[in-house]
């Protein structure tokens, strides 16, 4: 298995652009997990699918933050326009059913916004 | 309350030491715990799950205390190579995982 596939592996940024990350999950998970990681912050939650239906979005930043799930295979998270303080890196994870097993996270998306 | 609290260190331990990390949840009815490792600028990637009855892997052991609401980790033998950011997970209920921030080990020649 490849794993969760997230891209672009680094997005460099003006502000007051859109960006869109995006993010394959591990075939046959069921619930899709989108984090924001900053050194002040840590790891913060920012909204999770289960069977391609948002869950809860209660960590969504603001109205410049959309997700979406289209299909059990694909994922985005939308930022426009995007702000300065948007910088951190951004990563996806999924996991089966209950989340016995623990999250699998993909390798992030460095995103820079100047 | 934070959910998880965790020492954020660092740790700087000479090599073949024995190192312990704690860290405290705030939910009771949590259910799931883990131990997850992160290298510099890398995902973070699952090291163990906690089991009630404490479980080690190799140089590693977990421990979790329902009573006090707390996990831990040691590390025996430290290697140069475990030198990482160490985050603890509960899960209190359902899916949504809650994470530590993370505790710093650099280990030392």
């Amino acid at each position: 298995d490849a794993g969760v596939i997230q891209s672009p592996r680094h997005e460099v940024t003006e502000m007051g652009q859109e960006v869109t990350l995006r993010c394959k999950p591990i075939s046959g998970h069921d619930y899709l997990f989108w984090y924001r990681q900053t050194m002040m912050r840590g790891l913060e939650l920012l909204i999770y699918f289960n069977n391609n239906v948002p869950i809860d979005d209660s960590g969504m930043p603001e109205d410049r933050f959309s997700a979406k799930m289209p299909n059990a295979s694909f994922s985005t998270l939308k930022i426009q326009p995007s702000e300065p303080r948007d910088s951190a890196v951004y990563f996806c994870a999924s996991t089966l059913g209950t989340g016995f097993y623990g999250y699998t996270f993909g390798s992030g998306t460095r995103l820079t916004v100047v | 309350r934070k959910e998880v609290e965790q020492d954020p260190g660092p740790f700087n331990v000479p090599e073949g030491a024995t190192v312990a990390f704690n860290c405290t949840y705030s939910n009771s009815a949590s259910q799931s715990f883990f131990w997850y490792r992160q290298d510099c600028r890398k995902e973070p990637k699952l090291l163990m799950s906690v089991y009630s009855s404490g479980n080690e892997d190799g140089r590693f052991t977990a421990q979790l205390n329902r009573a006090s609401q707390y996990i831990s980790l040691l590390i025996r033998d430290s290697k140069l190579s475990d030198s990482a950011t160490y985050l603890c997970v509960v899960n209190p209920l359902g899916n949504q995982f809650y994470f530590g921030t993370g505790t710093s080990l650099t280990v030392i020649p």
